[in-house]
């Protein structure tokens, strides 16, 4: 139980593109998803909460304009990079709350980006 | 606000030898506790977790951590490593309040033959 998936897993686009990665909650429903970024050889940097129904809450220093999330249903949250430069390639990752196991963080593959 | 230490950045090991990663944190209020293992190019696995109760807690893989509150530590040990431990290991905290987790700059063990 608690799996939890992205999709693409790894992409490839142009400076000044969008794009979109989703993220799953495969056997569970999830109220509440976090999305984060992770450079080379570094710890996890939360970006943002992502509340099924609501607006997300963006850290402190993380333009919600480029980086729109939807969090749509409880078992699917979006995050858009919009005008992705070369700046914002790194790796993002997604983890769920489950509603039984609140306490708990259930992490994403993650989904290596780049930006040309 | 929490804040996490890992105190080695890097622990060489050696297959089949016991390997202890430790981990510090400060916090103003009680906090949930955890290990998770990321391979390379992969998302973040959970290893364990302490809620409350019995400060010694067993993860998956044979790994096990104590909870130490007087020392504000989360120390990570496991007696016998094989070389698929290879990875990062992240030790993390979070506020029961918001479920937030703050990581600590993580931990590689390398396991050699």
């Amino acid at each position: 139980g608690a799996v939890v998936s992205q999709h693409p897993s790894r992409v490839i686009c142009k400076s000044g593109t969008s794009v979109k990665i989703e993220c799953r909650s495969l056997d569970f429903q999830a109220t509440t998803m976090f999305w984060y970024r992770q450079f080379p050889k570094q710890s996890l940097m939360l970006m943002a909460t992502s509340n099924e129904g609501s607006k997300a809450t963006y850290e402190q220093g993380v333009e919600k304009d480029k980086f729109l999330i939807n969090h749509a249903s409880l078992t699917l949250s979006t995050l858009t990079v919009t005008s992705a430069h070369p700046e914002d390639s790194s790796f993002y990752i997604c983890s769920a709350l489950g509603l039984a196991e609140q306490e708990t963080q259930y992490f994403g593959p993650g989904t290596r980006l780049l930006v040309l | 606000a929490q804040s996490v230490t890992q105190l080695d950045s890097q622990v060489p090991v050696f297959e089949e030898a016991p390997v202890e990663l430790r981990c510090n944190y400060s916090s103003s209020v009680s906090v949930y506790l955890f290990w998770y293992v990321q391979y390379p190019n992969q998302g973040l696995q959970l290893l364990l977790k302490y809620l409350s109760g019995s400060t010694l807690v067993k993860g998956i893989n044979g790994f096990e951590a104590e909870f130490n509150k007087s020392q504000t530590s989360f120390h990570l040990r496991k007696p016998s490593v094989h070389i698929s431990d290879t990875a990062e290991y992240f030790c993390a905290v979070s506020d029961p309040n918001d479920y937030k987790l703050s990581f600590g700059a993580g931990t590689t063990v390398t396991v050699r033959a």
